[in-house]
């Protein structure tokens, strides 16, 4: 049973598109991460998200953590090649606990 | 400072034989957690240590097995290899307990035929 869900399952976009990738659960997290795998390689941790609500931008990426702490998008601008990857969500229900992660969204983005 | 790192990168047993994967740390992190990435179930929690003790424990059989030394280098073994136990084995490290930022090795690949 996967407790949180991510979609879309794939995603091909052209070069300088926008998109979202949403991450969904109907439990509440304490917090709530996002990665980013490349093929051979193991996840590199792009942000941590732990009030509701919050919003956080690094470069061209946008996260954003619900109101309630049970979802979280993650919106890319002007998507690039380099952005192609396994993009993970991954929540902690509590303090100390092991964070659980989705299945992701494999991103494809074409020159 | 050196990333962490996974010994060896890609193994290939059959099934019934056992295994042991190593992972040393970031220097100076103390926690090292385990994780399993198959394309079925996605990336799964084995097991934490942190300070050679075990102190979280994900839902899988007793043929997986940890241990940390006192060096904060830790290895995982599995014992009576079955078909379902082909994965990306991940090991990931953190200056203290897994709610600090975890940085990720590169995997190791085992294949069980």
């Amino acid at each position: 049973t996967q407790l949180l869900e991510q979609s879309p399952q794939f995603l091909s976009i052209q070069e300088g598109e926008n998109l979202t990738v949403y991450c969904n659960s109907s439990s509440v997290f304490s917090s709530l991460q996002w990665y980013r795998q490349e093929p051979g390689e193991g996840p590199v941790l792009l942000v941590t998200v732990v009030t509701g609500g919050e919003v956080k931008k690094l470069k061209r990426l946008t996260f954003q953590f619900g109101d309630a702490r049970k979802d979280s998008s993650l919106h890319i601008t002007a998507a690039q090649p380099g952005d192609t990857g396994l993009y993970l969500c991954a929540g902690a229900h509590n303090y100390g606990q092991n964070f659980v992660f989705g299945p992701g969204t494999r991103l494809s983005v074409l020159p | 400072k050196a990333g962490v790192t996974q010994t060896p990168r890609y193994l290939i047993k059959t099934r019934g034989q056992q295994v042991t994967l190593s992972c040393s740390p970031i220097s100076g992190h103390r926690s090292v957690s385990w994780y399993q990435q198959t394309p079925g179930q996605g990336l799964q929690f084995l097991f934490e240590y942190f300070s050679e003790t075990q102190r979280n424990k994900g839902n899988f059989p007793g043929r997986f097995s940890g241990r940390q030394f006192s060096n904060s280098r830790s290895e995982m073994n599995v014992s009576t290899l079955e078909l379902g136990d082909s994965a990306l084995y991940l090991c990931a490290s953190s200056l203290s307990r897994r709610e600090d930022t975890q940085y990720f090795g590169p995997g190791t690949r085992l294949t069980v035929l």
